[in-house]
């Protein structure tokens, strides 16, 4: 079964740093996608970043980045430039072939002004 | 584009009691899901439907609770009787059959659900 790990229930960041916050999976599937949403305290969940296991390259929108480790099943997340906006609960998700989703537990990311 | 909603935001029920939670999704989205939250832990999957039809349901805790989308539009997720570990909040999401979204599921804001 697939399973997702988010090791990191909070984080703080200084406004205008950078923080970094992990995600590992673990999956017997090849093909597969893999998600950060984002939810602020309004609550509507967001997508953030979409990653293509098939793709090699990292994926990128804007301040947001991934590090995408296939082999390592390492999926974090990069935020730059780290605006008060930005603070939310992020969640990293699994999808497989099937369309089915798997979610990690969260991490609460704080910005610090 | 009007998002996917859900109805209410939040509800307080006592134990034994019965909550009806709604979820309309995005207008065309075939697909629809009801995941749950319990507090401190992971987002679980409870079922999906493909327009009326449950497609997996897989994740369903047991037969107190109920999912029905009658004419493939809105759904509805019955919780009866409610018990004391049905508390959490429980979010919908919507995605279409093909196009650029098809792998993106798309959130509403939730339904915070307190049994006491």
């Amino acid at each position: 079964a697939q399973t997702v790990t988010q090791s990191q229930p909070e984080m703080s960041v200084q406004e205008a740093e950078t923080v970094t916050l992990s995600c590992t999976y673990d999956t017997s599937e090849s093909d597969y996608y893999l998600f950060w949403y984002k939810q602020p305290p309004s609550r509507q969940m967001i997508l953030v970043i979409r990653q293509e296991a098939y793709k090699q390259q990292n994926a990128t929108e804007n301040r947001f980045s991934v590090n995408f480790q296939k082999a390592a099943k390492s999926f974090s997340l990069k935020i730059s430039d780290s605006q008060l906006g930005d603070a939310a609960m992020y969640f990293c998700a699994y999808r497989n072939t099937g369309n089915q989703f798997y979610f990690g537990t969260g991490t609460s990311l704080t910005v610090i002004p | 584009e009007a998002g996917v909603t859900q109805f209410p935001s939040h509800s307080v029920i006592e134990k034994g009691q019965t909550v009806t939670l709604r979820c309309d999704p995005i207008s065309g989205h075939d697909n629809l899901y009801w995941y749950r939250r319990v507090m401190g832990k992971e987002i679980k999957f409870l079922l999906h439907f493909v327009k009326e039809s449950k497609q997996d349901e897989s994740g369903m805790p047991n037969n107190r609770f109920l999912a029905e989308r009658t004419g493939g539009t809105y759904s509805t997720l019955k919780v009866q009787p409610a018990e004391l570990e049905d508390s959490g909040v429980y979010f919908c999401a919507s995605s279409p059959m093909t196009g650029t979204s098809y792998n993106e599921q798309f959130f509403g804001p939730g339904t915070r659900l307190t049994v006491l």
